[in-house]
C-alpha cells in the first residue's frame, strides 16, 4: 500500500530558526514528490521534485529528494512568523489511476516573534 | 480566472440531512478531486474524475457520491449526513499536459462541514 509519512507532527521555533522537515514514501512507481503550504485554507502549491540529489529552491525554502532512500526534506531558513502553516508531502499513487495525490499527516510548524 | 471554487464555505447539517457540495474550475482541466481533512491529518481522496462523464472512488468514499456532468463542475453528494463526516472538504483540479510527468493540483478554498 502507498505511504507518506511526515515528521517531526509539530514543530515550535523562534524567528531567525533554520527548521528541516521530513518526507518518507512508499509508493510503487514513484514518479514525484510535492510539497504544498497550508495557512488555514487551501493547500498552496510549493515544490515538485522528479530527480535524485537535485535542490530545488524559493527564497529561503529549499527542497531535496533522495531516491534511493526514499525521502525528501523541506528546509527553511531564517524562519519567519508567516512560515507558520502547516506542510504537506505528497506522492502520485503508484497505480497511476487519475493521478491521485496520496499525502502525509502534515508538518505544524509554528514561528514564534 | 478565479481558479477552483467552492460553496459554501461553512455549513452545520443535522445527522441525517443531505447536501451538495459545489465545486467549479475555470481551467479546462479534465482531472478533479474531492478530499476531506480532518484535524491533525493530511487529505484523503474520497473521489475524482477524468473528465466529464468519468468518476472513480478514492480511499474514503463511503457515504459520498459524486457526478461531472461537464469539464467545469464536480458536485460532490452527501446523502445521509453523519457526524462522521464531520470535517474539510477541499475540491482540487489538474491538467493533464505532459503525460510522462505529473502536474500540480490546484486546490479551491474548502467547505467547513460541521454535522451535529
Amino acid at each position: 500500500e502507498d505511504k507518506v509519512v511526515q515528521s517531526p507532527l509539530s514543530l515550535v521555533v523562534h524567528e531567525g530558526d533554520t527548521v528541516t522537515l521530513n518526507c518518507s514514501y512508499e509508493v510503487t512507481n514513484f514518479r514525484s514528490l510535492l510539497w504544498y503550504k497550508q495557512e488555514k485554507k487551501a493547500p498552496t502549491f510549493l515544490f515538485m521534485l522528479t530527480s535524485s540529489g537535485i535542490e530545488k529552491k524559493s527564497g529561503r525554502l529549499s527542497s531535496i529528494l533522495d531516491k534511493k532512500e526514499l525521502f525528501s526534506i523541506l528546509n527553511i531558513t531564517a524562519t519567519q512568523t508567516g512560515d507558520s502553516a502547516v506542510y504537506l508531502c505528497a506522492v502520485p499513487g503508484g497505480d497511476n489511476q487519475g493521478g491521485k495525490l496520496i499525502f502525509g499527516q502534515g508538518t505544524e510548524l509554528s514561528v514564534k516573534p | 480566472n478565479a481558479g477552483v471554487t467552492q460553496t459554501p464555505k461553512f455549513r452545520i447539517l443535522k445527522i441525517g440531512q443531505s447536501m451538495t457540495l459545489q465545486c467549479a474550475q475555470d481551467m479546462n482541466h479534465n482531472y478533479m478531486y474531492w478530499y476531506r481533512q480532518d484535524p491533525g491529518m493530511g487529505l484523503k481522496l474520497i473521489y475524482y474524475s477524468v473528465g466529464a462523464g468519468i468518476t472513480d472512488k478514492g480511499e474514503v468514499p463511503n457515504g459520498y457520491n459524486v457526478s461531472r456532468s461537464t469539464t467545469e463542475d464536480f458536485p460532490l453528494r452527501l446523502e445521509l449526513a453523519a457526524p462522521s463526516q464531520t470535517s474539510v472538504y477541499f475540491c482540487a483540479s489538474r491538467s493533464d499536459w505532459g503525460r510522462s510527468s505529473y502536474n500540480e493540483q490546484f486546490f479551491g478554498p474548502g467547505t467547513r462541514l460541521t454535522v451535529l
